[in-house]
């Protein structure tokens, strides 16, 4: 079965630095890759979604997410980190059903 | 106009007890999901219903009993609570349960068992 390994469970950033999160897959087909986010005391909300139509792939709230298959990653990504960035980031691969990697609970600091 | 309700928010009830949780989405989508997650964070789907069909029962213990009355609607009932069902259960829906087809979620019910 398809699944993702997120490097990482806590990011922490400065205001206004590039954020960087980190997610492998392991796949023996074009896998269908997914970022989500949560802040706290919400259900997810998706970020982004590769579908094998462009390796980089945008998102809303500024991130977007590189697919290079010749590393099996799935980074996400975004220039300049907001306070409001501040949440748990989740990758997912979807194989009949949605499974999600452990999560990586970003900090950004004032 | 909330996509996917869940009620209720918060449920805290002794072991032993049933208990239920209910969920509607107002998407027009086909499948319905419910997944767990832990005090860690870590996410695992337990039941994938399509237009009332179950689909995925994941190694879930038979007090778990989900109930689709409509494509809509998926119901949660767990039988005998015990202490390590305290989690925050997620209700989600996406179109046809199709794999590039995004998840969309509720808000959670969390539940703690005393």
């Amino acid at each position: 079965a398809q699944s993702v390994t997120q490097l990482g469970s806590h990011v922490s950033v400065s205001e206004g630095a590039l954020v960087l999160l980190r997610c492998n897959y392991s796949s023996s087909v074009p896998p269908y890759l997914f970022w989500y986010v949560q802040y706290p005391n919400q259900g997810l909300q998706l970020l982004l979604k590769y579908t094998s139509a462009a390796t980089l792939v945008k998102g809303i709230n500024g991130f977007e997410a590189e697919f290079k298959k010749s590393e099996t990653s799935f980074h996400l990504t975004k220039p300049s980190a907001h306070m409001s960035d501040a949440a748990e980031y989740f990758c997912a691969v979807s194989e009949k059903s949605m499974r999600f990697g452990a999560g990586t609970r970003l900090t950004v600091k004032p | 106009d909330t996509a996917v309700s869940q009620t209720p928010k918060y449920l805290v009830t002794q072991m032993g007890n049933d208990k239920s949780i209910k969920c509607e989405q107002n998407l027009g989508h086909d499948t319905m999901y419910w997944y767990k997650q832990d005090s860690k964070k870590f996410l695992k789907i337990m039941f994938s219903y399509n237009n009332k069909e179950l689909i995925i029962n994941e190694t879930v213990p038979n007090r778990f009993s989900p109930k689709s009355p409509d494509k809509a609607h998926l119901n949660l009932h767990i039988n005998s609570l015990e202490l390590g069902d305290s989690a925050v259960y997620f209700c989600a829906s996406s179109r046809e349960g199709a794999d590039n087809s995004p998840l969309h979620f509720g808000n959670g019910t969390r539940l703690t068992v005393t």
